[in-house]
């Protein structure tokens, strides 16, 4: 019963635009974006708390579709350091239990 | 500022043995701990998740258990060992209240079975 991530993995150039998207067949209370770069740790990105909510942090952006059960990531002319695996969790049955997406593979060339 | 310590970063192990990987945070009082799994190249698999002392909810059915002695601490154990069981271990923290427990990951104990 986990978030669906989509797409599983993408390439893009340096500079182009990507769109990573989470969905879940139940509601969504608050919504989390993490990056991982490979063999680190997740690293938090930022939280969306409220339906219709949006959140941006450089060039990179969130939306909550509350209605939809639903998240996109927005990743605006993609530079080498965006790189990594993304993640969204969110909290299944209680305010405590953070479950995770089974991530999108961002990779990005020159 | 909360710092979180997880150890050893690397070990191996051979199929049997008992495991014990530590988690302790800093800087903040009753937090929310996890322990979560990635096997190569996965998702994050959540274990155990706690909101007290000697509150532990398991989520995964293993040969694994975790133990909350003090506040800001959490163990992670198994008795007899499984090649199922490599991958990488993730311990988190995150405040407690509301919808918008962030989580700060550890940084990982790297755990092989042979």
């Amino acid at each position: 019963q986990q978030p669906v991530q989509s797409p599983q993995a993408v390439i893009l150039r340096e500079g182009e635009d990507a769109v990573i998207n989470c969905s879940s067949s139940k509601a969504l209370y608050s919504v989390h974006w993490y990056r991982q770069k490979h063999g680190e740790a997740p690293v938090f990105l930022m939280i969306l708390l409220k339906g219709g909510e949006q959140k941006g942090h450089d060039k990179i952006s969130a939306s909550f579709n509350e209605k939809k059960q639903q998240s996109s990531l927005y990743l605006t002319a993609s530079q080498l350091s965006y790189s990594g695996t993304y993640f969204c969790g969110t909290p299944y049955s209680s305010a405590s239990k953070i479950i995770f997406g089974s991530g999108t593979r961002l990779s990005i060339r020159p | 500022s909360q710092t979180i310590h997880q150890w050893p970063a690397t070990l191996v192990q051979p199929v049997g043995s008992p495991l014990s990987l530590e988690c302790t945070v800093e800087g903040t009082s009753n937090p929310n701990l996890y322990w979560y799994r990635q096997a190569a190249g996965r998702g994050l698999q959540l274990l155990f998740y706690s909101v007290g002392i000697g509150q532990i909810s398991s989520e995964v059915p293993q040969n694994l258990s975790a133990s909350r002695p003090q506040d800001r601490q959490f163990i992670l154990s198994s008795k007899k060992l499984l090649l199922s069981d490599s991958g990488f271990y993730l311990c988190a923290w995150s405040p407690t209240g509301g919808w918008a427990n962030v989580l700060t990951f550890g940084a990982g104990s790297r755990l092989t079975v042979l």
